[in-house]
C-alpha cells in the first residue's frame, strides 16, 4: 500500500535559515505528491504539487522536487520567516483514485527571530 | 474562496452518548467530501469519502455504523460518532472537492473530541 515517510519534528530554525524538510514515499504506478501547510487554528492548505518525476513545485519561495529514483519529494526553502511557523504535511495521491490522500506524520516547523 | 468551516472545533462528551460533527464548504459546492480521523502525533487517516446524495464509502478497518456520514446537501456532512468511547477521543477533519472545479481538496480546521 501506500505511505509517505516525513522527517519528525519540531525543526527550530533562525529567521532567514535554510529549511529542508525530508519526505519520502511508497507508492503503487506514478502517485502525485502534495505538501499542505497547516496555520495554528487554521486547516491545511495546499502549499505546492508535483504531478509527475522531475516536475518542481513552487510556491511562497518553498520548492520540493517529485524524485522517482529516490522516491522523495523533499521540501526546501532558502530563507524562512517567522510567518512560516507551521505544520508541514507531504502526502501523496494515486491518479485515478478519486484524489484519496495519503499523509506523513506532519513535521512542525519554529522560526524565532 | 473555498472556504471549509466544521462545528464545533471542540467537543467534550460522555461515554455512550453520540456527537455529531458537521462540515460545511462556505463558497462553493462540493460533491465529494472526505473525512479524517488524526492521532498525536500520527498522520491523518482518511476514514470515509461522501459523495452528495449517495452513501459514503469507508476505508477497510472503520466501522460504518459507529462512523455515520451524510452528505445530504451540496455544502454540508455530517459525520456523527454513535455510542461514543474514550478511544474515540481523536482530531476529526474533514475536506471538500469542489463540483466541477480542480483537482483538490479543501480543509476544514478540525473539530477536536475528548470523550470521558
Amino acid at each position: 500500500g501506500n505511505s509517505v515517510t516525513q522527517m519528525e519534528g519540531p525543526v527550530t530554525l533562525s529567521e532567514e535559515a535554510f529549511l529542508t524538510i525530508n519526505c519520502t514515499y511508497t507508492a503503487t504506478g506514478y502517485p502525485s505528491l502534495f505538501w499542505y501547510v497547516q496555520y495554528p487554528g487554521e486547516g491545511l492548505q495546499l502549499l505546492l504539487k508535483a504531478t509527475k518525476a522531475d516536475d518542481k513545485g513552487s510556491n511562497k519561495g518553498f520548492e520540493a522536487t517529485y524524485r522517482k529514483e529516490t522516491t522523495s519529494f523533499h521540501l526546501e526553502k532558502g530563507s524562512v520567516q517567522v510567518s512560516d511557523s507551521a505544520v508541514y504535511f507531504c502526502a501523496l495521491s494515486n491518479t485515478g483514485t478519486a484524489s484519496k490522500l495519503t499523509f506523513g506524520t506532519g513535521t512542525r516547523l519554529q522560526v524565532t527571530l | 474562496g473555498a472556504v471549509v468551516s466544521q462545528h464545533p472545533s471542540r467537543v467534550i462528551c460522555k461515554s455512550g452518548t453520540s456527537v455529531k460533527i458537521e462540515c460545511r464548504s462556505l463558497d462553493f459546492q462540493a460533491t465529494t467530501m472526505f473525512w479524517y480521523r488524526q492521532f498525536p502525533k500520527k498522520s491523518l487517516m482518511l476514514m470515509a469519502t461522501s459523495n452528495e446524495g449517495s452513501k459514503a464509502t469507508y476505508e477497510q478497518g472503520v466501522e460504518k455504523d459507529k462512523f455515520l456520514i451524510n452528505h445530504a446537501s451540496l455544502t454540508l456532512s455530517t459525520l456523527t460518532v454513535t455510542s461514543a468511547h474514550p478511544e474515540d477521543s481523536s482530531f476529526y477533519i474533514c475536506s471538500a472537492r469542489e463540483a466541477g472545479g480542480p483537482y483538490e481538496q479543501y480543509f476544514g480546521p478540525g473539530t477536536r473530541l475528548t470523550v470521558t
